[in-house]
């Protein structure tokens, strides 16, 4: 399967844990994107990473939130100390490249987060 | 601040019939429309696009129209098939291309 692979699939954490969400982008893709799609609503993004560097982390909430692609591995996402208002579902898109090109981003199926 | 509005949650259209989806955006800095399908439980997959220089683009039975100076787009799917049953996201990009903008969908329901 050479798509965009995300993670667990679902992921259940008590408020106050951590909760870490990966993210292998397509084959030849180096541009990952985090989005979240809160209920009845759109996705938002958070954050665009390319290898060992955060290029927009514009839409990540000031505290709690971190994301990270090491040159080696997968993207991580991480939510500390959770709360009800993280659970959402988190997609995870990748591209390989930007701007004028107008690639199509692809999208994981993503990672539904339920906190107790 | 919703740059970009779907403000019809859901459709339903007969097989066999025109279904007509429709989007808004407020970015006048807009270049690149897309359209993506998403089924419950899945990523959405990326369906069509077009570029701002362009006004229509069409690949089989999906056609996208821009109407640029309405900032408006809509996605035709002709004749609609029950399988074309899912909730339909447009998105916009800027030319930096950080991310995408995308509306809160449109659920389309064909009915056999």
């Amino acid at each position: 399967n050479a798509g965009v692979m995300q993670n667990p699939r679902h992921l259940v954490r008590r408020r106050g844990q951590e909760a870490r969400l990966r993210c292998s982008p397509m084959k030849g893709h180096s541009h990952v994107y985090w989005y979240r799609q809160l209920p009845e609503e759109g996705l938002k993004f958070m954050v665009y990473l390319q290898k060992e560097n955060i290029i927009d982390e514009s839409g990540m909430p000031k505290e709690r939130f971190s994301a990270e692609f090491p040159k080696e591995g997968p993207s991580i996402l991480r939510i500390q100390q959770v709360v009800r208002g993280d659970s959402a579902a988190y997609f995870c898109a990748s591209s390989p490249s930007t701007g004028s090109l107008n690639q199509p981003q692809h999208f994981g199926d993503g990672t539904r987060l339920s906190i107790l | 601040d919703q740059q970009v509005k779907q403000n019809s949650p859901s459709l339903s259209v007969q097989e066999g019939r025109i279904s007509i989806l429709n989007c808004d955006y407020t970015n006048s800095m807009f270049d690149y429309f897309l359209w993506y399908k998403k089924y419950p439980a899945e990523g959405p997959t990326f369906l069509i696009s077009i570029s701002s220089i362009k006004d229509k683009n069409e690949d089989g039975r999906f056609t996208v129209f821009l109407n640029k100076s309405a900032k408006h787009l809509s996605l035709h799917i002709v004749p609609s098939q029950p399988g074309d049953s899912a909730v339909y996201f447009c998105a916009a990009s800027g030319n930096t291309g950080n991310q995408f903008y995308f509306g809160t969908g449109t659920s389309l329901t064909v009915i056999p």
